[in-house]
């Protein structure tokens, strides 16, 4: 597609349950990051995708965060037993190449995620 | 600990004022470094970068500045317009490596 499409938009779910959120990569995009944002902090990054594998996963915050891959095409990060501090916009990029952190890099629109 | 620092969280100006957005890195390792506008429920969107072998880049209204030995770049807008009412967001990275390190953004307000 044209950019990169972020699912839902929003997002409202009660503490406990398993959430999963979609991002769809601009096409021929090979690298895929997910960040995220909380109330008043600045993006975080959560974890890079070349292709269909994850080198570094170390900005996922606990086990219960996990991403998948298929392929160089979508990307699901799912988070299990939600708690309240996981509310926040979860933010996709992609860009051509995992190469300098910004250079080329298209954001989606996010998903606003709302633990209640 | 941040490594990328915002210090003013707003900012308000007279619409054809300049505008300027600072920012404050401890990594002297960074030596790539990013400003993004965000509007409200999208994503952040490049607006321009630096590396670190210039002091120096220019991009129509968009100046970006950076003083290396001050760990130090600002952002300046001129003339600032209502439409550039959004949050900017500095970020950083170095090498090869592909995390951005963000700062925590600044809300500026273009009057008209």
């Amino acid at each position: 597609g044209a950019g990169v499409s972020q699912s839902p938009s929003n997002k409202v779910t009660e503490k406990g349950k398993d959430v999963e959120l979609r991002c769809d990569p601009i096409s021929g995009h090979t690298a895929l990051y997910w960040y995220r944002q909380r109330l008043g902090q600045g993006l975080e990054f959560l974890i890079y995708f070349q292709g269909n594998s994850a080198p570094d996963k170390s900005g996922l915050p606990s086990d219960r965060f996990s991403a998948e891959r298929t392929g160089e095409s979508v990307s699901t990060l799912t988070i299990q037993r939600t708690q309240q501090e996981d509310s926040a916009v979860y933010l996709c990029a992609s860009s051509l190449g995992g190469t300098r952190g910004g250079y080329g890099y298209t954001f989606g629109s996010g998903t606003r995620l709302t633990v209640v | 600990d941040q490594q990328v620092k915002q210090n003013s969280p707003s900012l308000s100006v007279q619409e054809g004022r300049i505008s300027i957005l600072n920012c404050d890195y401890t990594n002297s390792m960074f030596d790539y470094f990013l400003w993004y506008k965000k509007y409200p429920a999208e994503g952040p969107t490049f607006l321009i970068s630096i590396s670190s072998i210039k002091d120096k880049n220019e991009d129509g209204r968009f100046t970006v500045f950076l003083n290396k030995s001050a760990k130090h770049l600002s952002l300046h807008i001129v003339p600032s317009q209502p439409g550039d009412s959004a949050v900017y967001f500095c970020a950083a990275s170095y090498g090869s490596n592909y995390k951005l390190t963000f700062g925590k953004g600044t809300l500026l307000t273009v009057n008209p």
